[in-house]
């Protein structure tokens, strides 16, 4: 079975500081892995993936993370935040590609 | 990618009463996925549903609670059946689009009073 941890349920962090979200998985076989991004009062939104070839994936609005096979995480950074990256983000992991393991969610808050 | 539409986007209801989701899809899938989004926590799988076969439940989910329908490729309902206060949360229904992982629909945020 798989399950996702994600570690800080809650971020503050200053405008144009870094952040990294926490993301850690357990599995016995091969996984593809996922953020997803949940803005205030809309759905979620793919934000990037791993599924196979280079270990660090990038989004389009300075978003990447880094598949670490051997601590088994996929921490979320950014090397500068926006008010508008407030949000909640979670974490998952499949192997199938037919079910979802979601994480608890960390909540990002921008702070001006 | 594929794009869904999910209504109603939110609702407040009647303790005992039943409420419909539909999930509207602009392409054909072989299978949507129904998810729970309770307060404060994370997703979780309610059923997979699939044309023309009932839907696969998850382990703590029912049919007569929570009835799937899935008349053809491009559209499916949920159904939550004799609502209490436990049932609050956010409904999600959920595609995959073909080599960009799996989107999802904007939600509905069922409240019952």
């Amino acid at each position: 079975a798989q399950s996702v941890t994600q570690l800080d349920s809650q971020v503050p962090v200053f405008e144009e500081a870094p952040v990294e979200l926490r993301c850690n998985y357990s599995s016995s076989v091969s996984v593809y892995l996922f953020w997803y991004v949940q803005y205030p009062n809309q759905g979620l939104q793919l934000l990037l993936k791993y599924l196979s070839g280079s270990t660090l994936v990038e989004s389009i609005n300075g978003f990447e993370a880094e598949f670490n096979k051997s601590q088994t995480s996929f921490h979320l950074r950014k090397p500068s935040v926006h008010i508008s990256d407030t949000a909640e983000y979670f974490c998952a992991v499949s192997n199938t590609g037919n079910q979802f393991y979601f994480g608890t969610g960390t909540s990002l808050t921008v702070i001006p | 990618s594929a794009v869904i539409s999910q209504k109603p986007s939110r609702d407040i209801c009647q303790r005992g009463t039943s409420l419909t989701i539909q999930c509207q899809v602009d392409s054909q899938v072989t299978m949507m996925f129904w998810y729970r989004q309770q307060p404060g926590q994370s997703l979780t799988l309610i059923a997979t549903a699939n044309q023309g076969s009932e839907a696969t439940y998850e382990s703590g989910f029912v049919i007569d609670k929570f009835p799937i329908s899935r008349p053809n490729l491009t559209f499916s309902t949920l159904t939550v059946s004799n609502m209490s206060p436990e049932d609050s949360s956010i409904y999600l229904c959920s595609v995959e689009s073909q080599g960009m992982g799996y989107t999802f629909g904007s939600g509905t945020r069922l409240t019952v009073v």
